[in-house]
């Protein structure tokens, strides 16, 4: 089983949408958990920390659920510029990557 | 405020060839990772850096190899290469202690291309 998996999409949705995809981890002490955007053929970058409580960044919003060992990401009101992939990323003793979801936004 | 940097950009090199990227940090940062992308895939960790020492390692054979400088600077290291080390390699930094909720911040990566 994968350390972090998650739904390879795309999402494919129209300007304005609320797009959420969620990510699993398999494992149960990990400590940290974040949400990085990858644009085509970049370097990833930090988008958001992942709290136990649940935090908002402006439109984002980043859920964490530990007994069931996933956390979501939800985008409101989508804009064209958040067309990326976005990776899951969990730390145990080293961060974890997932593949990646992509996400397009429409005009 | 440099960001990190990597070098080369490109490289391609032939099967059994040996192959050395480099990778300065983020300005202040003292810690460094090597990760491996291959196309499709997120990133995987191929080992961490700190104090000149291997910190951490993950689950990559011996021909990967790396070495830290004094000056935090770092260098990644395969021999041997296989057609399978052909991926993005990308280098991040960090800061010491705090790597549990200390954000990465990548340099563009060196795209290889063993053939």
């Amino acid at each position: 089983r994968k350390e972090v998996e998650q739904d390879p999409g795309p999402f494919n949705v129209p300007e304005g949408a609320t797009v959420a995809f969620n990510c699993t981890y398999s494992n149960s002490a990990s400590q940290s958990f974040f949400w990085y955007r990858q644009d085509c053929r970049k370097e990833p970058k930090l988008l958001m920390s992942v709290y136990s409580s649940g935090n908002e960044d402006g439109r984002f919003t980043a859920q964490l659920n530990r007994a069931s060992q996933y956390i979501s990401l939800l985008i409101r009101d989508s804009k064209l510029s958040d067309s990326a992939t976005y990776l899951c990323v969990v730390y145990d003793y080293k961060l974890s990557f997932g593949a990646g979801t992509t996400v397009t936004v429409r005009a | 405020d440099a960001g990190v940097t990597q070098s080369p950009t490109h490289l391609i090199k032939t099967r059994g060839q040996q192959v050395t990227l480099r990778c300065s940090p983020k300005s202040g940062h003292d810690t460094v990772s090597w990760y491996q992308q291959a196309l499709g895939q997120g990133p995987q960790f191929i080992f961490q850096y700190y104090e000149e020492e291997e910190r951490q390692r993950g689950n990559f054979p011996d021909r990967f190899s790396g070495h830290q400088f004094p000056n935090y600077s770092s260098e990644l290291n395969v021999n041997a290469l296989l057609l399978g080390d052909s991926a993005l390699y990308l280098c991040a930094s960090s800061l010491a202690g705090s790597s549990y909720n200390s954000p990465l911040h990548f340099g563009n990566g060196t795209r290889l291309t063993v053939t």
